[in-house]
Order: structure tokens, then sequence, then C-alpha cells
């Protein structure tokens, strides 16, 4: 079985430039995470979707993240415009349902740099 | 205070040497718990449950202590590849499960 597929691995841009990533979670999880990793700190949630829809975006800094899950599948988060502290590793999660007791499954995540 | 905090690391053990990390949350509606791994680079992965009663699984025993708000994690036996950071994860029901991750603690088995 395929896990959390995320794109780009790295990406490298400038401030005030514009940002996308990419997740597939694994077939059939209707959870899906976001999350933002900075160095030597544990995830912290940004995001997360019942199918659709967005239950929980409180540490989403709204003014420049924004966040889709369109027909409750695949997701895309967004940067815009991209500020030197969101270096970061980005990573999407996804579990089966909203039970607390179901894993998580993480993919590999997108390291970001904003130079 | 952060809602979930771990002993801060790194921990430098020998192999075959037992190690504790402590996890404390603040929250006392928190529900379940967890202790997840994360390799150098790579993404976290369930490591374990931790059940009211405690639980183990091999090497590895969880406790939880409601009362004192805090969890544990043991590690007997450390290998090398036992290598990594050890993230609590907290979660407790709002309206929907609210999910907190600790800041990790680092372990180094040494040869």
């Amino acid at each position: 079985e395929a896990g959390v597929v995320q794109s780009p691995r790295y990406k490298i841009i400038e401030k005030k430039q514009p940002v996308a990533f990419w997740c597939n979670p694994i077939s059939g999880h209707n959870t899906l995470y976001w999350y933002r990793q900075n160095l030597g700190q544990g995830p912290e949630l940004l995001i997360r979707y019942e199918n659709e829809e967005a239950v929980d975006d409180s540490q989403l800094p709204k003014d420049r993240f924004s966040a889709e899950r369109l027909k409750g599948v695949d997701s895309t988060l967004k940067i815009q415009p991209a500020e030197l502290g969101d270096s970061a590793v980005y990573l999407c999660a996804s579990s089966f349902g909203d039970d607390s007791d179901y894993e998580q499954y993480f993919g590999p995540g997108t390291r970001l740099t904003v130079t | 205070r952060k809602e979930v905090e771990q002993d801060p690391g790194p921990f430098n053990v020998p192999e075959g040497a037992t190690v504790a990390f402590n996890c404390t949350y603040s929250n006392s509606a928190s529900q379940s718990f967890f202790w997840y791994r994360q390799d150098c680079r790579k993404e976290p992965k369930l490591l374990m449950s931790v059940y009211s009663s405690g639980n183990e699984d091999g090497r590895f025993t969880a406790q939880l202590n409601r009362a004192s708000q805090y969890i544990s994690l043991l590690i007997r036996d450390s290998k090398l590849s036992d290598s990594a950071t050890y993230l609590c994860v907290v979660k407790r029901r709002t309206s929907y499960d609210k999910v907190i991750f600790g800041p990790g603690t680092s372990l180094s088995v040494i040869p």
C-alpha cells in the first residue's frame, strides 16, 4: 500500500515569493493534517481536514497561509508571500478517521528554505 | 508554558543501557496518549499508544499517570538502532480531536 505522498521534497524560494505544497493521503483516509516542524521542535498542527471540511485551522496564519482539500482527497497548502521565518519542514499526515486512537501516517515532508 | 513538555535532551547512553523519558501535559481533559519516533530527517512514526494500565512492547514500556499528568517511556537494553527523537503526543477532545506534539527528546545510543 502506498504511503502518504508529498511534493516537492525540497523547495528554495526568495522571500515574498509564493509557494505551494501538495499532499496525497493514503487511500481511504478521511482525515488529513498539515503540520509545520521547525528544527529541534515537534510538529505543530496547521490545519486538519475531515473529508473536505477544515475542522481545525486555529493555528493556520490566515494572512499568508491557505489550504484546500477539494473532493476530500488531495490537499494543497499555499504560502503567499513567504517570509524568512517560514523556513521549516511541512509535513502532511492522514488517518482513517477522527477517532482518537487512529494512527497518523506521515509523508516524508517538504523542506522549505526561504532566502 | 507549553501544553506538552518533554525532558530536554539529548540523552547519550551506551548500548545495553536502560533509559527513561518523561512527558508532562497541562490540560486535564487530555484523553489519548502516544509515543512517536522520528529518525533524523525522516517523518514521525507511531511507536506505541499509552494505555491507562501501562503497556509493554518488547523492550519498550509506556506508563500513564493521569493524577500527575505525565507519561513515560522506558527503553531497556538500548540498541544503536534506537537512536532517534522520541515525540510525546497528546490528544484531547473538544468538538473534535486536538492533537498536540511535544518538542521531542533526542536519544543517541553509543557503541
